[in-house]
């Protein structure tokens, strides 16, 4: 069956500290990738988004993320991350015509 | 503003009802969803639907129903045999389905059975 893992349920940094949560896909032929975020209280919001052309992306608040195709991943980075980051990141992947299927999540706790 | 509205926020039901959830979009999207988020769980995919008069079930479709007659709503209900109902509820909406097109979410509604 077509899924999406997210490697990690909880990360704890501290601020400054770097990001990367992992995202492997088992879905075959093209797809297009996601990272939502979820803040405290506030809607699910996209962060970065690909699906074609240069596979290292960039998105909102110094997100960036980086398809690699022969290990079906697109894992989420941040060089830095502040306090105002701690949220819930989702990673989802969809195929023409079809809805997005999410991961579980990683919950992000940021320490000032 | 433009946006999508799920009401009401909190809602509580006895078990053996069945409840519909409301969702509105005035985006004059085409695609409309609705996911379950439970702990640990992610968002998991109930129906969504591409057009108006047409849904397709999701991964956990069994217990709940949807219906499309206008663009702008996507109400869902759940019915009394959806075994586990009490769970956090969002609905999306998107200008058409798939592809590159970003998903909207509304705030949710929270649903809990007793």
């Amino acid at each position: 069956a077509q899924s999406v893992s997210q490697h990690n349920h909880h990360v704890i940094l501290s601020e400054a500290a770097s990001l990367e949560l992992g995202c492997n896909y088992s879905y075959g032929g093209t797809v297009n990738l996601f990272w939502y975020v979820q803040y405290p209280g506030q809607h699910l919001q996209l962060l970065l988004k690909y699906f074609s052309g240069d596979p290292l992306v960039k998105g909102i608040k110094g997100f960036e993320a980086e398809f690699i195709k022969s290990k079906f991943s697109f894992n989420l980075r941040k060089p830095s991350v502040q306090w105002s980051d701690t949220a819930e990141y989702f990673c989802a992947v969809n195929q023409a015509g079809t809805a997005l299927i999410f991961g579980k999540g990683t919950t992000l706790s940021v320490s000032s | 503003d433009g946006g999508i509205t799920q009401s009401p926020k909190y809602l509580f039901r006895k078990e053996g009802q069945n409840v519909t959830l409301s969702c509105e979009q005035n985006l004059n999207h085409d695609a409309m969803y609705w996911y379950r988020q439970d702990p640990g769980q992610g968002l998991r995919l109930i129906y969504y639907s591409q057009i108006v008069n047409d849904f397709q079930k999701g991964d956990i479709a069994e217990g709940y129903s949807v219906s499309r007659e206008k663009k702008e709503s996507f109400p869902l209900t759940v019915t009394s045999a959806q075994k586990n109902p009490t769970a956090f509820y969002l609905c999306a909406s998107s200008s058409q389905s798939g592809g590159t097109y970003e998903q909207y979410f509304g705030p949710g509604t929270r649903l809990t059975v007793t």
